[in-house]
């Protein structure tokens, strides 16, 4: 099946810093993309739309000067969390695809310390 | 606004129970309704379900929606402490991009 990989699985970062995480369709292209956060035992928050060529769509609440999602090909999306707070610290995870065809990445633990 | 609601928020149960979990949902223009599993990471599909009355079975574990209700269930049979996960239910609607909403999940238990 179609596979989504994403990374880094893990990071920790210090406050104020920005941290980036790669989506890639290995064996699909994906003209979208979307990002989730999941906090402890929460379920999946969808934060944004990423699509290829355009501006990413954000759910309401979601500051997009500070999620920055870029999305300039096929196969790769990105989202760069910004100037990262204690408070950011989730887990993130990206899928493409649609229905029961949405693939996920592993996902990324963010801790921001 | 779309919702998704599942319930209950969380079971434990022993090996060899039965085990239902309901997921009722609220949106525009439904497409589909999907289950996942999530164990540590990512979520693993499970079922998608578009028609109503139509069971879908994998093993011990079968899932049906009811249009009329609004709802689904997913059921999982003599259960076992790996099927101890979080269980998500998520509904697919008609818009762009075809983005899921996620109920907040169920969290099993299954003790031996």
């Amino acid at each position: 099946g179609a596979v989504v990989s994403q990374h880094p699985s893990r990071v920790i970062c210090k406050s104020g810093t920005s941290v980036k995480i790669e989506c890639r369709s290995l064996d699909f292209q994906a003209t979208t993309m979307f990002w989730y956060r999941q906090f402890p035992k929460q379920s999946l928050m969808l934060m944004a739309t990423s699509n290829e060529g355009s501006k990413a769509t954000y759910e309401q609440g979601v500051e997009k000067d500070k999620f920055l999602i870029n999305h300039a090909s096929l196969t790769l999306s990105t989202l760069t969390v910004t100037s990262a707070h204690p408070e950011d610290s989730s887990f993130y995870i990206c899928s493409g695809g649609w229905g029961a065809r949405a693939f996920f990445g592993q996902g990324t633990r963010l801790t921001v310390v | 606004e779309d919702k998704v609601v599942q319930s209950p928020l969380s079971l434990v149960v022993h090996e060899g129970d039965t085990v239902t979990l309901n997921c009722s949902y609220e949106v525009t223009n439904f497409r589909s309704l999907l289950w996942y599993k999530q164990e540590k990471k990512a979520p693993t599909f499970l079922f998608m379900l578009t028609s109503s009355g139509i069971e879908k079975k994998s093993g011990r574990l079968s899932s049906i929606l009811d249009k009329k209700e609004l709802s689904s269930i997913l059921n999982i049979t003599a259960t076992q402490t790996g099927d101890s996960a979080i269980y998500l239910c998520a509904v697919e609607v008609q818009a762009a991009g075809n983005k899921l909403t996620f109920g907040g999940g169920t969290r099993v238990l299954v003790k031996p």
